[in-house]
């Protein structure tokens, strides 16, 4: 039981460059959710899936898409990559509403 | 909407001296509470949670947080910190939208335990 795994842990882009951050849960979850952590900030949500084939926005959405392939994965697109988008990139997963959320360990992504 | 100020970003404390994390929340409708930890280059784990019930709630590694409604406060609490409790510290509030529970994180507070 891997819980929540995220790939990949590591990535350095240039402006304007495009990538998709993967995450996968084991635990059969109904929610996924993306976050991004900035040093003094938490983390603030990006956007969130309350169950399979539902997508909505949080508290950062611009710059990002995400897809819910299906109940395990759930992956964020970044289509022009920024350097306000250096960050670390946290997916989490919980089993619905109100439930704790599970973390995985996180991509540390550096737009130069 | 609801917001999550903690107090101190950071907190140095001797080891084996007893520690208080400040959390205060504000929110128009109830809440439930969380305190999730993060060690150096991890995601975040949960400490513990307020979902109803008795107000002081007791965590793993000896960790308990009291929940006053009236202070709108729900502050971390250790009796004897460990070298080992060096790490970050987060507060978190529930919401909801639809189904899912959206978290909206406090700013952290970085607990160093020195020797």
């Amino acid at each position: 039981n891997a819980g929540v795994t995220q790939t990949p842990k590591f990535q350095v882009l240039k402006t304007g460059q495009s990538m998709t951050l993967q995450c996968a849960q084991d635990m059969n979850h109904n929610s996924m959710y993306w976050y991004r952590q900035d040093p003094g900030m938490g983390l603030r949500l990006i956007y969130y899936s309350a169950s399979e084939g539902t997508t909505d926005k949080g508290e950062v959405p611009n710059g990002y898409n995400v897809s819910r392939l299906n109940k395990r994965e759930f992956s964020l697109r970044l289509e022009s990559a920024a350097p306000s988008q250096t960050s670390v990139y946290f997916c989490a997963s919980s089993d619905r509403g109100r439930d704790t959320q599970y973390f995985g360990p996180g991509t540390r992504l550096t737009v130069l | 909407a609801q917001s999550v100020t903690q107090l101190d970003s950071q907190v140095p404390v001797f080891e084996e001296a007893p520690v208080e994390l400040r959390c205060n929340y504000s929110s128009s409708v109830s809440v439930y509470l969380f305190w999730y930890v993060q060690y150096p280059n991890q995601g975040l784990q949960l400490l513990l949670k307020y979902l109803s019930g008795s107000t002081l709630v007791k965590g793993i590694n000896g960790f308990e947080a009291e929940f006053n409604k009236s202070q709108t406060s729900f502050h971390l609490r250790k009796p004897s910190v460990h070298i080992s409790d060096t790490a970050e510290y987060f507060c978190a509030v529930s919401g909801l939208s639809g189904s899912a529970r959206q978290l909206t994180f406090g700013s952290g507070t970085q607990l160093t335990v020195l020797p």
